[in-house]
């Protein structure tokens, strides 16, 4: 059974630095069958895509958002990370991990359970 | 950049047939995948690759996908189907979620 947790600091004042780590079991990131990515969901809102990364470090992240994230992996911990820069309170969401099945089909087939970042002085 | 257009919201009876649609620039070209979220809950996939379901999924979710349009049907729909439904594709190495709808059973 595989799964997906997230984790790091709920709370984050403006202007610094977001970071959250996703701890994968069950499976091994450095099997490169699968690509691994973040994903997020502002209050009431629907699903934004962050970026993913694959075993090996390539990464590709929603242009959106591309100045401000880095999405790293330690393939010895079986862990890959997030870091969003300068956040804001727009960046207060859940974010979630997870698994993201690669070409041709391109889904998600294993989440996380989600991390409320909030964002406040 | 690509995106991807939902109706915000579709109502249907218990036992009547629910369609969702998803709308993008030549999406039958592309595959489409569907995710159901409950209240508080992380998003479950019900559909990939346009029509196929994972396992332990109810076989009363079916998927298409052509031309523009990508469809969920929901063909009795229960109580407990009530959710939001997000479809989402793969672009020039992007992901694209839809706005995502709200299916409410009454």
């Amino acid at each position: 059974q595989v799964q997906l947790q997230e984790s790091g600091p709920g709370l984050v004042k403006p202007s610094q630095t977001l970071s959250l780590t996703c701890t994968v079991s069950g499976d091994s990131i450095s099997s490169g069958a699968y690509y691994w990515s973040w994903i997020r969901q502002h209050p009431g809102k629907g699903l934004e895509w962050i970026g993913y990364i694959y075993y090996s470090g390539r990464t590709y992240y929603n242009p959106s958002l591309q100045s401000r994230v880095s999405i790293s992996v330690d393939t010895s911990r079986n862990q890959f990370s997030l870091k969003v820069t300068s956040v804001t309170a727009a960046d207060t969401a859940v974010y979630y991990c997870a698994r993201l099945e690669d070409s041709p089909d391109w889904y998600f087939d294993v989440w996380g359970r989600g991390t409320l970042a909030t964002v406040s002085s | 950049s690509y995106e991807l257009s939902q109706p915000p919201s579709v109502s249907v009876s218990p036992g009547q047939t629910a369609s969702i649609t998803c709308s993008g620039n030549k999406l039958g070209d592309k595959y489409a995948s569907w995710y159901q979220q409950k209240p508080g809950q992380s998003p479950v996939l019900v559909i990939y690759r346009d029509t196929d379901r994972p396992s332990g999924i109810p076989e009363r979710f079916s998927g298409s996908n052509s031309g523009n349009t990508a469809t969920l049907t929901i063909s009795g729909t229960q109580a407990m189907d009530e959710a939001d439904y997000y479809c989402q594709a793969w672009d020039s190495s992007h992901v694209v979620f839809g706005g995502g709808t709200k299916l409410t059973v009454l």
